[in-house]
């Protein structure tokens, strides 16, 4: 299994409507990234959390880090086409602050 | 801010032949570059960790005479597939960034198809 799983793997939702993406870990976290991904293309960085419980937001995505470190959240508000694409969740599992482990991504579609 | 370029996007070449593939920091200078591979519909596998003037650190399983990692400026990173056969062909992506406590940027990643 995955040292930090994404779920669900991939969502179809209404233009309109909110979801939620997880990403969980049996390890704590010591920092998490929130990154977009178009199919063939690089990621785009969305935000970063290192402290439990911190929450961060832009224009309407928002992303959570539990208390425990171990979970993280992220949400999007009133979807868009433009939100459609790949979201993986990154993590430095070794406080070593240097390579990131990666989840196995959550394939969103946003239909008009 | 923050913005890495990777070229070429696109290779197709033949069995035999040597790949490079280039990794630049344009706003910022990056101490670590990160060379990834992705298999269609699959996650990112970290390949090797560079950081500039030193060796990089490869991954478990990742051949470092195959895959020749250069970081000879905070700016440059190389990749260089060497003998690629078709079983290289994938999409490789670099990642940069100035310091520990900053997250990694991406490049737009190189499909690479080797015939």
């Amino acid at each position: 299994s995955q040292e930090l799983e994404q779920s669900p793997q991939s969502l179809i939702v209404q233009e309109g409507k909110n979801l939620t993406i997880n990403c969980t870990s049996s390890k704590t976290l010591y920092g998490l990234y929130w990154y977009k991904q178009k199919y063939g293309e690089g990621l785009i960085f969305l935000m970063m959390l290192q402290k439990g419980g911190e929450e961060k937001s832009h224009e309407k995505i928002t992303a959570k880090l539990d208390e425990k470190k171990q979970q993280s959240s992220l949400h999007i508000t009133a979807s868009q086409p433009s939100h459609a694409g790949i979201y993986l969740c990154g993590a430095d599992m070794s406080n070593a602050g240097n390579m990131l482990t990666f989840g196995g991504g959550t394939r969103l579609m946003v239909k008009p | 801010g923050a913005v890495v370029s990777q070229h070429p996007s696109r290779v197709i070449c033949k069995s035999g032949t040597s790949v490079k593939i280039e990794c630049r920091s344009l706003d910022f200078q990056a101490t670590t570059m990160f060379w990834y591979r992705q298999f269609p519909k699959k996650s990112l596998m970290l390949m090797a960790t560079s950081n500039e003037g030193s060796k990089a650190t490869y991954e478990q399983g990742v051949e470092k005479d195959k895959f020749l990692i250069n970081h000879a400026s905070l700016t440059l990173s190389t990749l260089t597939v060497t003998s690629a056969h078709p079983e290289d062909s994938s999409f490789y992506i670099c990642s940069a960034r100035d310091s520990m406590d900053q997250p990694q940027h991406f490049g737009d990643g190189t499909r690479l198809s080797i015939l």
